[in-house]
């Protein structure tokens, strides 16, 4: 099926450095939505962006829907030991349609 | 605080032996997915629910089935479970189907394992 690029696949940071992570598509998307997934445990949404262009934080996270609206980004700043986990980007195309996920980025986090 | 539960969080069946997941929401959201996620991977649409309305994914085997007897709860029914049936099975709701965009609200997952 459809899917998502989603980049870095992992990211080996030390605590206390900025992160960023994007995902790219071919297709153009009405909503763009970052998941954070810790081990064992469901995916809790971190970021929902819904107009392109869209800028929006949460905290120490800063998430933006491309002007294409084929892209999204993430960025953590400051990372610390807790953001380790799995991010997932999720896209939409259009109302009624599945969402399309990311393979997912790996974040490790030394301190 | 409003959520979505699922029960149990770790189920072991035996190969063949049918198994029901359940899920429940306190949002009062339309509409309930579920996903099978499998190590390392992203998770995979298998059906959802719009109010009462069913919608299966194309590539989503007869194995499985889903009931949602009411707004709040919905089921998983895995009539034949395989050993490659061992996955994640999360739930998911949202309040609609997109108008002005959908944000889908996750529940913890139920891990099971086919022996």
């Amino acid at each position: 099926g459809q899917q998502l690029n989603q980049s870095p696949q992992s990211m080996f940071i030390q605590e206390g450095e900025d992160v960023s992570m994007n995902c790219t598509s071919s297709s153009i998307f009405n909503t763009w939505l970052w998941y954070k997934q810790d081990p064992g445990e469901g995916p809790v949404l971190l970021i929902a962006l819904y107009k392109a262009g869209e800028l929006t934080s949460n905290g120490r996270l800063t998430a933006q829907f491309g002007i294409t609206r084929k892209d999204s980004f993430l960025n953590i700043s400051a990372s610390i030991p807790s953001d380790v986990g799995i991010y997932f980007c999720a896209g939409q195309v259009q109302a009624g349609t599945a969402l399309i996920f990311g393979k997912g980025t790996t974040l490790s986090v030394s301190s | 605080d409003a959520m979505v539960i699922q029960n149990p969080r770790y189920q072991v069946t035996q190969f063949g032996k049918p198994v029901t997941l359940s899920c429940s929401q306190t949002l009062n959201h339309n509409v309930m997915y579920w996903y099978q996620q499998k190590s390392s991977q992203a998770p995979k649409l298998l059906f959802h629910y719009y109010d009462k309305d069913f919608n299966n994914e194309a590539d989503t085997p007869d194995n499985f089935q889903s009931r949602r007897p009411n707004t709040s709860f919905c089921f998983l029914d895995i009539r034949s479970p395989g050993l490659g049936d061992a996955a994640m099975y999360l739930c998911a709701t949202s309040r609609d189907l997109g108008v002005g965009g959908e944000t889908q609200y996750f529940g913890p997952g139920t891990r099971l394992l086919v022996l």
